[in-house]
């Protein structure tokens, strides 16, 4: 298996643009959590799904990120409009039987 | 409060050197145990898991972890490192009934050749 594969790997985008970050999780996997890492907070769960469904997403910091996942081989995290704070590496991880497996992150700067 | 505490910002050894990473946290169950290894510019690997059972746990790359219930520690043990181990490691937790996993803060191993 290729693993959990995320694109793009890097982004950089002006302030008050929309971002898509692009996630497939491993083939089978029941769960896909977003995560976000920055120096200062740490790794921070966003969202997490189960079976395609969002579960909790009390972790989402302001209305101007979403999430979906239309079917159990893709899941979107947008962000509309990006400000220069929302400036992270993001990583989305896809789980079964509860071990987590990460995939590389996108690095998004917000100019 | 809910807290997963790895009190070693940074750790530096030399290669061939015995390893120590502690991790601590604070829960009222016994959750589910984790250790990641990051690499720079990569994501997060997953080292070794306790759920149950034996306490002392073999990982992958050489590592081993020992959950002790009485100091709700679980810590990471390698007895030989090689420069390739430098990277930042995570301890996560589990909580039951939850699929929230709760990462540390996170140690920064350098190795010294």
């Amino acid at each position: 298996d290729a693993g959990v594969i995320q694109s793009p790997r890097h982004e950089v985008t002006e302030m008050g643009q929309e971002v898509t970050l692009r996630c497939k999780p491993i083939s089978g996997h029941d769960y896909l959590f977003w995560y976000r890492q920055t120096m200062m907070r740490g790794l921070e769960l966003l969202i997490y799904f189960n079976n395609n469904v969002p579960i909790d997403d009390s972790g989402m910091p302001e209305d101007r990120f979403s999430a979906k996942m239309p079917n159990a081989s893709f899941s979107t995290l947008k962000i509309q409009p990006s400000e220069p704070r929302d400036s992270a590496v993001y990583f989305c991880a896809s789980s079964l039987a509860q071990k987590a497996f990460f995939g590389q992150g996108t690095r998004l700067t917000v100019v | 409060a809910q807290s997963v505490t790895q009190p070693d910002i940074h750790i530096t050894v030399s290669e061939g050197a015995s390893l120590e990473l502690r991790c601590n946290y604070s829960y009222g169950a016994t959750p589910y145990l984790f250790w990641y290894v990051q690499s720079p510019g990569q994501g997060l690997q997953l080292l070794l898991k306790y759920f149950s059972g034996d306490t002392l746990v073999q990982g992958i790359k050489g590592f081993e972890a020992e959950f002790k219930r009485s100091q709700s520690s679980f810590n990471l043990r390698k007895p030989s490192v090689h420069w390739s181990d430098a990277a930042e490691y995570f301890c996560a937790v589990l909580p039951p009934g939850t699929y929230k996993y709760i990462f540390g803060t996170g140690t920064r191993l350098k190795v010294l050749a």
